[in-house]
Order: structure tokens, then C-alpha cells, then sequence
């Protein structure tokens, strides 16, 4: 059945180092979303695309942290330089429409 | 900004209890509600969703209510099984904001 697969699953770095980060979002499917989990925030949305193009970004530290969607196939997340306080868990997200999401598995990131 | 509140943050019930989550926020103006499931280490998994024109929706054990002037939401298990613990998170899609606002969840823990 179709789903949105993220790679990769875990990843643990040391603080300076960049990250990149998957997402294969459901075929057919024109937009996608990143958000950050967190303990003491919960979900936050970082950036959305539709139609492969950036919506909003206004969730996400601009100086360190990019995304984008080089196909309709996959988007991409990066931090460089990624901070201990980027610890958290990212899910991509895909839908038709706003409304209705569906998140992938998420990716675990530890910065040391 | 859309502020969404989960109370209580974690619930312990003996299982066949029937139970009652509930969900609080801040601005009227949504589009709808959605209630989510997620399983530790997994992502979040649409179990119910509520247009703003609609008063409840039931899936199974399942029952969601939404009284959208006074800004609430709660969502019913009937029975509850020792499958259904997880942490239970709602969201609304507010009006002209383009994305979803989530709370910080409520942790469900139904002992067998």
C-alpha cells in the first residue's frame, strides 16, 4: 500500500556536521510538508511545497537549514551547520490537498 | 496564532474503560479538526477528521465531537484495549492559515 518513506531512519552526527534528510512522498501527491517534533514543542511545521514549489518556509531557520524538492519523486531536508538543539524527530508529510496529510515514519536526528 | 491544547498530557485506564480525550483551542476559525494516533517511534496516523460544519464523525470505537464555538474538541474510545495505547494528537486546519496546528498530544496507556 502506497506510504511516505523517509531515509534515514536514525541518524546521529556531531554538531557542525550536515545533515541531509529523505522523503518519498506518495505518488501522485503535490504537496509535501516538514515538520520538527520536540518535547517541548510538539509538531511544528517547518516548510511546505506544492507542485515541487516552496510555499512556506517560515517554520524553518533560514541561515542553517534548507529544503527543497529536485523532483516530484523526492524532497530533501539539510541542516548545515546542524546544533545540538536540532535534536528531534523530522516526519515528511504528503496529501492532495492541505488538509489531509500522511506522515512518514520520521527521521530520529541526535546531534552531539 | 492558533494555540491547541491537549488535556490531560498522559492517561492510565484498566482496558474495557471507555474514555474521553479532550482537545481545546483558541481561534474559531478553522477549517476542520482532525484527531492523529501515534505509535512510539512511528508516525502519525489520521483516525478521524471533522469539517468545521460538522458536530461529530465515528469510526468504530472511535467518536469525535466538535462544538467549534467554544473552541473544543474530544474524542471518544469506547472499550478500550491495550491496542489502542499510544499517544493521541489533535490538529486543526485553521482558516487562511494554510497549515495545521498541532497539540502536544495525550500519552494513552490502557493496561490489560
Amino acid at each position: 500500500d502506497a506510504r511516505v518513506t523517509q531515509t534515514p531512519r536514525h541518524k546521529v552526527t556531531e554538531m557542525g556536521q550536515e545533515v541531509t534528510m529523505r522523503c518519498q512522498p506518495i505518488l501522485g501527491h503535490n504537496t509535501v510538508f516538514w515538520y520538527r517534533q520536540t518535547m517541548m514543542q510538539g509538531l511544528e511545521l517547518l516548510a511546505y511545497f506544492r507542485n515541487r514549489a516552496p510555499l512556506d518556509d517560515s517554520g524553518m531557520p533560514k541561515d542553517r537549514f534548507s529544503a527543497e524538492m529536485p523532483d516530484a519523486t523526492l524532497a530533501t531536508l539539510k541542516i548545515q551547520p546542524s546544533e545540538p538543539r536540532d535534536s528531534a524527530v523530522y516526519f515528511c508529510a504528503s496529501g492532495l490537498v492541505l488538509e489531509t496529510q500522511y506522515f512518514g515514519p520520521g527521521t530520529r536526528l541526535l546531534v552531539l | 496564532k492558533q494555540e491547541v491544547t491537549q488535556i490531560p498530557a498522559a492517561l492510565s485506564v484498566p482496558e474495557g474503560e471507555n474514555l474521553v480525550l479532550n482537545c481545546s483551542f483558541t481561534d474559531s476559525a478553522i477549517y476542520n479538526l482532525q484527531w492523529f494516533r501515534q505509535d512510539p517511534g512511528k508516525g502519525l496516523t489520521s483516525l478521524l477528521l471533522i469539517q468545521s460544519s460538522q458536530r461529530e464523525q465515528t469510526s468504530g470505537r472511535l467518536n469525535a465531537s466538535l462544538d467549534k464555538s467554544s473552541g473544543r474538541s474530544t474524542l471518544y474510545i469506547a472499550a478500550s484495549q491495550p491496542g489502542d495505547s499510544a499517544t493521541y494528537l489533535c490538529a486543526v486546519f485553521k482558516t487562511g492559515a494554510n497549515n495545521l496546528f498541532f497539540g502536544t498530544g495525550t500519552r494513552l496507556t490502557v493496561i490489560p
